[in-house]
């Protein structure tokens, strides 16, 4: 059964820094992974999707890459800004593509 | 606007009173889905749907029922709800599910409080 986690579960970083948040899976065998963003009380917003053939996605000062060997996804802000401050999770469907599993989400503060 | 609109975005009510959660999108997409977000426990897939009459078990489908008759609407039904339903539901779709076209496009959510 697929599991996904994320480290860090937080992360606090003054206005400007370059930051990476880290998502890992079990099982290789994926047809994509999502990342979101989630504000509090709010609904998830899709940020980048990763298709299992591809290395790495880019929007705007978001990177998000795909290592399926290893089992790993690194999203990448750049010059980060207090309006980045959110929970980030990423998302792997399983080997159907139908059931979606969520990684617990690293919750992120960017201090002006 | 394309989007997913859930109804109601609260709700309270007591022990064993079915309720119904609708859900409908705009976009012509053929995969649907229900969450439950439950803190410490995270977003956990309730039932989704590949297209019209096809649904299928999540991984948290005990005491939900749902229904794909429409392309468009996907509402999830408890039929006895229980204080352990309380939680932050979420409705998703996508075009055709883990994909490449699978973005997954959420609703607002619905906060519901079994008593």
């Amino acid at each position: 059964k697929q599991e996904v986690t994320q480290i860090p579960a937080a992360l606090s970083v003054p206005e400007g820094e370059n930051l990476v948040l880290n998502c890992s899976f079990t099982d290789s065998a994926i047809y994509n992974l999502q990342w979101f963003r989630q504000d509090p009380g709010k609904g998830l917003t899709s940020l980048l999707l990763i298709q299992s053939s591809q290395r790495e996605q880019t929007s705007g000062r978001l990177n998000a890459s795909l290592d399926k060997s290893s089992g790993r996804s690194t999203l990448y802000i750049a010059a980060s800004q207090p309006g980045d401050s959110a929970t980030y999770l990423c998302a792997v469907p399983d080997n159907y593509g139908q059931n979606f599993v969520f990684g617990p989400g690293t919750r992120l503060s960017v201090l002006p | 606007e394309a989007q997913v609109t859930q109804n109601p975005r609260y709700l309270i009510t007591v022990t064993g009173k079915k309720l119904t959660v609708t859900c409908s999108q705009n976009m012509n997409h053929e995969y649907m889905s229900w969450y439950r977000q439950d803190p410490g426990l995270g977003l956990r897939q309730i039932y989704y749907s590949m297209n019209v009459e096809v649904t299928d078990k999540g991984d948290v489908p005990e005491g939900y029922k749902v229904s794909r008759k429409e392309k468009r609407n996907f509402p999830l039904i408890l039929e006895s709800p229980s204080p352990n339903q309380t939680s932050l539901y979420f409705c998703a779709s996508s075009l055709l599910g883990g994909t490449e076209k699978g973005t997954q496009y959420f609703g607002p959510g619905t906060r519901l409080l079994v008593l």
